[in-house]
């Protein structure tokens, strides 16, 4: 039930189009969901976090949408360009319990010039 | 404003020694949290420390153990290594230990 479970493992897409990275998740007491970006040789850093009382939140060119019925939420990058190729952490967190984040497996993104 | 800070950066250890992992948290975030990420288990959250009190641990053994200053200061200790324990071990701060958690770079440990 500590589970986040995150599709696809790998993606490659074209400069200039959009990346979709899915997580889904069990336990209904996560209600902190942040998007982490790491490169080689460096920690995750933080892109943009959600709470499920909203649906969609908006950041320059990423975005994540949040289904709280389905348990289910998505970072979206718009426009992607050559300097996204990183590594994709989905996280959730359960904040009354303090810090304990699950993090889902990882996307590796490529964009191609 | 720095970051924070992991030392040391890359370590080398022998199977059945110890080692003391050190994260200097940014200035005024109150709780430290520790993960260890490997190719195979990904991301696994060890424990959390918040004025000098752990607050959550992880599913680790009692190897991995750790502590807080006063100062915020955190640090990890492994106990009796195995070669499993090779790892980025990586230290996160915030304030509240809410949201916000920044990451340091972490501390690539290799156990021979």
């Amino acid at each position: 039930q500590q589970q986040v479970k995150q599709s696809p493992q790998s993606l490659i897409v074209q400069k200039g189009g959009i990346s979709i990275i899915n997580c889904a998740y069990e336990n209904t007491a996560f209600d902190y969901f942040p998007w982490y970006q790491q490169f080689p040789g460096k920690g995750p850093a933080l892109l943009i976090a959600i709470r499920p009382d909203v649906s969609e939140k908006k950041e320059g060119r990423f975005t994540i949408s949040f289904n709280k019925s389905a348990k289910q939420f998505s970072l979206h990058i718009m426009d992607s360009q050559p300097g996204d190729s990183a590594t994709y952490f989905c996280a959730a967190n359960p904040s009354t319990s303090g810090s304990r984040l699950t993090f889902g497996e990882g996307t590796q993104l490529t964009v191609n010039p | 404003k720095a970051g924070v800070t992991q030392t040391p950066r890359y370590l080398i250890k022998t199977r059945g020694q110890q080692v003391t992992l050190s994260c200097s948290p940014i200035s005024g975030h109150r709780s430290v949290s520790w993960y260890q990420q490997t190719p195979g288990q990904g991301l696994q959250f060890l424990f959390e420390y918040f004025s000098e009190t752990q607050r959550n641990k992880g599913n680790f053994p009692g190897r991995f153990s750790g502590r807080q200053f006063s100062n915020s200061r955190s640090e990890m200790n492994v106990s009796t290594l195995e070669l499993g324990d090779s790892a980025l071990y990586l230290c996160a701060s915030s304030q509240a230990g809410i949201n916000g958690y920044t990451f340091g770079s972490g501390t690539r440990l290799t156990v021979v």
